[in-house]
């Protein structure tokens, strides 16, 4: 199984900082990742897939880059509706799996 | 619009049984493979099974493997999860969600239900 740990576990940011979040997969899974993005109380959003490509309806300040085994989001300047849990998620082997989530607060 | 709405959950003892239904709309159900993924209280989202648009493949989470089926009915647009031999660690929130790509599948998950609570507790 693919193990995906993402880092920092908490994020503590004002609103218009860049957040920057990591994902690290055990092993290679090319460009199969994506992010999704989930406030309380609500079901996950998928953000970005195949690590780079936004959603339908994903605002540009969101993007994701990177390959193999080292991926990141980036949030260009935080708007107050970005204050959420973000999770990545791998496709390239069964079973699938999720990364353990990076909360960004407000700080 | 994609609507996707869980039901069947609820409390249940431990080793007991559950089924929870999926009744999806907005979209051609049966073009398109379906996914459970759950979330513990105050935890993570943890992928739970997957089954192909006809039906052919079903994958599960190593966790559930043996004790979960996964199943469909696309003459009824409604995708099922049948849950035994229950444990304390099933209890969470159960999503079910579309498959990004219709055919074969893209397997991410790209519309999500609001969920149906289980708990397993005596």
């Amino acid at each position: 199984e693919i193990v995906l740990t993402q880092s920092p576990a908490t994020l503590s940011l004002s609103p218009g900082e860049r957040a920057t979040l990591s994902c690290r997969a055990s092993q290679s899974v090319s460009s199969y990742l994506a992010w999704y993005q989930q406030k309380p109380g609500q079901a996950p959003r998928l953000l970005i897939y195949d690590a780079s490509n936004r959603a339908t309806g994903v605002p540009t300040r969101f993007s994701g880059s990177g390959s193999e085994t080292d991926f990141t989001l980036t949030i260009s300047s935080l708007e107050p509706e970005d204050f959420a849990v973000y999770y990545c998620q791998q496709r390239t082997n069964w079973p699938l799996s999720f990364g353990g989530g990076t909360k960004v607060e407000i700080k | 619009q994609v609507q996707l709405v869980e039901s069947g959950g609820g409390v249940v003892q431990p080793g007991g049984s559950l089924r929870l239904s999926c009744a999806a709309s907005g979209f051609s159900f049966s073009s398109y493979g379906m996914h459970w993924v759950r979330q513990a209280p105050g935890k993570g989202l943890e992928w739970v099974a997957f089954i192909r648009y006809d039906g052919s493949d079903k994958y599960y989470a190593d966790s559930v493997e043996g004790r979960f089926t996964i199943s469909r009915d696309n003459s009824k647009n409604t995708l099922y999860l049948q849950m035994n031999s229950l444990r304390a660690e099933d209890t969470a929130v159960y999503y079910c969600a579309k498959d990004s790509s219709s055919g074969w599948g893209g397997y991410y998950c790209d519309y999500w239900g609001q969920g149906t609570l289980v708990t397993v507790s005596a």
